[in-house]
């Protein structure tokens, strides 16, 4: 049984350029969640989708946005980057329904120069 | 007040003692609560998920939930150096998205 997958596992950019991460959730699961996590943080809510919609956001600028595919799996796009968006970027996914479990990719970590 | 705290420790306990971790949130209405452990460098993976009141047990592994003072603890028991790792709080809240902690870093100590 695949576990949630992520691409690419490292990235380096400079400041202003665009970056797409992938995610392919865990078999079943129908959501994907998005992370920031900056060193000794704990993950940061960016947004979810289910059905191909965002479905909750967090506090996170436009720049971040992201996108469903029919089979479940998901980008996060991030525009004009910055300095601060250097972090670990995890995606999760989960079933929908009670509780909602949710289980972590490996992350792609994003060092912006 | 953050949504979800926990001491960031570190927190160092020996070889075979339990290794008590301490969460507090602040949306009364949060009805899920997890446990995630990460090891450094590495993406968090779950440990344990609480819903009720009381005590939940999976192996050297107990989560206790506490709704009324809105807390949620772990306990590890007979700790192993391989238990050395940051322990994650998140917390389903009422709007229904996930929050986590900061994380509090064990050390086991052989």
């Amino acid at each position: 049984d695949a576990g949630v997958t992520q691409s690419p596992t490292h990235l380096i950019k400079t400041r202003g350029q665009q970056v797409t991460l992938r995610c392919s959730p865990k078999s079943g699961h129908d959501t994907v969640s998005w992370y920031q996590q900056a060193l000794g943080q704990g993950p940061q809510f960016i947004f979810q989708y289910y059905e191909e919609e965002e479905r909750q956001r967090g506090n996170f600028p436009d720049r971040f946005s992201g996108h469903q595919f029919p089979n479940y799996s998901s980008e996060l796009n991030v525009n004009a980057l910055l300095l601060g968006d250097s972090a670990l970027y995890l995606c999760a996914s989960s079933f929908t329904g009670f509780g909602e479990t949710q289980y972590f990719g490996p992350g792609t970590r994003l060092l912006v120069l | 007040q953050k949504e979800v705290e926990q001491n960031s420790g570190p927190l160092s306990v020996p070889e075979g003692a339990i290794a008590s971790l301490n969460c507090t949130y602040s949306d009364r209405v949060s009805q899920s609560f997890f446990w995630y452990r990460q090891y450094s460098g590495k993406s968090p993976e779950l440990i344990m998920s609480i819903y009720s009141n009381g005590d939940k047990e999976d192996g050297r592994f107990t989560a206790q939930l506490n709704k009324a003072s809105q807390y949620v603890s772990l306990l590890i028991r007979d700790s192993q150096p391989s238990d050395s790792a940051t322990y994650l709080c998140a917390v389903r809240t009422g709007n229904n998205d996930m929050r986590f902690g900061a994380g509090t870093r064990l050390t086991v100590k052989p």
